[in-house]
């Protein structure tokens, strides 16, 4: 596609169920990435991905968050016995190449709100 | 661990004015350094993307520039335009990805 699309866009759960969020990046790029961001501040890095592996998952909070991405291309974060705190909105990011090399263009997010 | 700030925090102009968005960092070992606008309830559009490497990019009335041994880059926008209103982000990528928190920009008309 032209650009990077995530699906849901918006998302409504109950505390303790279990959501996947999809992320269809730009074709052709290498890696991909997730944030979350909370109001009124900036996107927190969750994890990031070369190909079909997770280069970095270091800022995933804790163990109910996992995401794969196992054919190298779409991604889906999966969030287990979600609780309120992890509303926010999750933003997907791809770019050729390398990490430090190229530019990071962003999906619209997927609005996750846990009653 | 890297920090990344934004100041201002929110900022008004009257159309037509240029004016300076400052970004700093805490760790000057980054990759590179990428300036982003984010429209209410949107995602983020990239503007600019500088390699640690370069001291400025630009691209129409946008000028970045980057001074990594001081930790810092400002983003500048020449004749300021109502559609230029939005919150400007900017992220650091270093072993890690970190963003500021913004400076939410109103352009008066």
């Amino acid at each position: 596609g032209a650009g990077v699309s995530q699906t849901p866009s918006n998302k409504v759960t109950e505390k303790g169920k279990y959501v996947e969020l999809r992320c269809d990046p730009i074709s052709g790029h290498t890696a991909l990435y997730w944030y979350r961001q909370s109001l009124g501040q900036g996107p927190e890095f969750l994890i990031y991905f070369q190909g079909t592996g997770a280069a970095d998952d270091s800022g995933l909070p804790n163990d109910r968050f996992f995401a794969v991405r196992p054919e190298g291309s779409v991604s889906t974060l999966k969030i287990q016995r979600t609780e309120r705190g992890d509303s926010a909105v999750y933003l997907c990011a791809s770019s050729r190449g390398q990490a430090g090399d190229n530019e990071q263009f962003f999906g619209p997010g997927t609005r996750l709100t846990v009653l | 661990k890297q920090e990344v700030t934004q100041i201002p925090a929110a900022l008004s102009v009257p159309e037509g004015e240029n004016l300076v968005l400052n970004c700093s960092f805490t760790d000057s070992a980054i990759y590179n350094l990428q300036w982003f606008r984010q429209d209410p309830g949107k995602g983020l559009t990239s503007l600019l993307l500088i390699q640690s490497s370069q001291r400025e990019q630009t691209s129409g009335r946008l000028n970045a520039s980057l001074d990594k041994s001081s930790g810092r880059s400002t983003l500048y926008i020449a004749a300021s335009q109502p559609g230029d209103s939005a919150t400007y982000l900017c992220a650091v990528t270093g072993n890690q990805f970190y963003f500021g928190t913004g400076t939410s920009l109103t352009v008066i008309p």
